[in-house]
């Protein structure tokens, strides 16, 4: 059974920084593309970013670029998402989610049940 | 880059209708259109993928259809289940846009 679980949400002022992670099982980590995607309270989804299997590929939403690197560790199954420069209308439950392959280009086939982000002083 | 947009934003049908949610891509996508629904309060669940291809698990009632730049999911016989909030995806190249959503209720 495919499971993501994600950690690292939290309150954090604006201008700060968190990591995301998550652990995924149930599949072979390091054939599938990854993503984040987040909704803020009461709003649609939001593509933030994905890698692709080997890591060799990523790609960012312009709300995001600059200011959040995504990565993973296979070694691991791990995915992690480095939030910098953190502000207000990042606030959002932010799902790690896994594609049907190991290119980005790829439609997502699973998703954790997601972390709570709060930007706010 | 490629804006998608949903029609009609909500909608509200009688159980056992038929009803029909449409997605346009600002430019031609081809196939690489997904379709997701959003149960109140639950996680987002793959029902289409390529336009067309149902997801494995997901009841026959829903089907998916066309490409390039205008797209239709349709929901044959709706179910009180179907209560949701539906989304199309983009998936051809980055950035891979979610469509703003319709909300799908029982009248």
């Amino acid at each position: 059974e495919v499971q993501l679980l994600e950690s690292g949400g939290g309150l954090v002022q604006p201008g700060g920084s968190l990591r995301l992670s998550c652990a995924a099982s149930g599949f072979s980590f390091n054939t599938y593309a990854m993503s984040w995607v987040r909704q803020a309270p009461g709003k649609g989804l939001e593509w933030v970013s994905v890698i692709s299997d080997n890591g060799g590929s990523t790609y960012y939403a312009d709300s995001v670029k600059g200011r959040f690197t995504i990565s993973r560790d296979n070694s691991n199954n791990t995915l992690y998402l480095q939030m910098n420069s953190l502000r207000a209308d990042d606030t959002a439950v932010y799902y790690c989610a896994k594609g049907r392959s190991g290119i980005a280009a790829a439609a997502i086939n699973y998703w954790g049940q997601g972390t709570l982000v709060t930007v706010s002083s | 880059d490629i804006q998608m947009t949903q029609s009609p934003s909500s909608l509200s049908a009688s159980v056992g209708d038929r009803v029909t949610i449409t997605c346009r891509a600002s430019q031609g996508i081809s196939k690489y259109l997904a379709w997701y629904q959003q149960n109140p309060g639950k996680v987002p669940k793959l029902l289409i993928y390529a336009a067309s291809t149902l997801q494995s698990g997901v009841p026959s009632r829903f089907s998916g259809s066309g490409s390039g730049t205008d797209f239709t999911l349709t929901i044959s016989s709706l179910q009180p289940e179907d209560v949701a909030t539906y989304y199309c995806q983009k998936y051809n190249s980055a950035p891979f846009t979610f469509g703003p959503g319709t909300k799908v209720d029982i009248k």
